[in-house]
């Protein structure tokens, strides 16, 4: 069965910190990955996709960018952290297809002050 | 482009009511859609999806029905319980769409005990 592990649980930063986020995907081989940021109370946006290891493709950027430096691991960094990056952050993973079922991780909650 | 519609933010229900979340989408051909289930402070569980028209997708008591007349794939069930409390999301994904899914703005059901 397929896990996906997403870290840390949360974090509290300060505004013009860095940040690194990280997802492993687990029993799924080669699978497409992507990054959504949820506000509070608000719906998902996408962030980032990766269909293959050192591939990523930007959907809406938000001063956020992303890597992915093995096939099962996912990761979300800035330099420099603004208050608006506060929300919800979910991993999620999919087979290959354009129109295949996402599924998520469990998220991690960052806030900045 | 491509879009969502949930029209309703918040449904109020009493234990064993019969419940319809409405979702209508715009999209060129023929998208799949999907129905996720976010639980507070969780990352967002699926539900099910179709593919083409007619065909009704379900899970845990929940159904929807693919309508590509009326461009819609409202949720339904016959009888709520206080655990189906949660926020529940309409997506998209078409083949044009670069594995983007399209949410919907997520509609929050409360059901009082």
């Amino acid at each position: 069965a397929q896990t996906i592990h997403q870290w840390p649980v949360a974090e509290i930063k300060a505004v013009g910190s860095p940040l690194s986020l990280g997802c492993t995907i687990k029993g799924k081989s080669s699978p497409n990955l992507y990054w959504y940021w949820q506000a509070t109370g608000g719906t998902l946006q996408q962030l980032f996709y990766s269909i293959t290891v050192g591939q990523v493709e930007s959907v809406v950027q938000l001063n956020l960018s992303a890597s992915r430096p093995k096939d099962d691991q996912f990761i979300l960094s800035t330099e420099k952290l603004l208050l608006s990056h506060s929300g919800f952050y979910l991993c999620a993973w999919s087979l290959r297809g354009r129109r295949d079922t996402q599924y998520f991780g469990p998220g991690t909650r960052l806030l900045v002050l | 482009g491509d879009s969502v519609t949930q029209t309703e933010g918040q449904v109020a229900l009493s234990e064993e009511d019969f419940l319809t979340i409405h979702c209508n989408y715009s999209a060129s051909g023929y998208p799949a859609l999907f129905w996720y289930v976010q639980y507070p402070g969780e990352g967002p569980q699926f539900l099910f999806r179709a593919s083409r028209d007619k065909e009704k997708g379900s899970s845990r008591g929940f159904e929807a029905t693919y309508n590509k007349e009326a461009t819609s794939f409202h949720l339904q069930k016959a009888s709520v319980q206080e655990s189906d409390s949660a926020v529940y999301y309409c997506a998209l994904s078409d083949l044009d769409s670069n594995y983007q899914l399209i949410w919907g703005s997520g509609t929050k059901l409360i059901i009082k005990p």
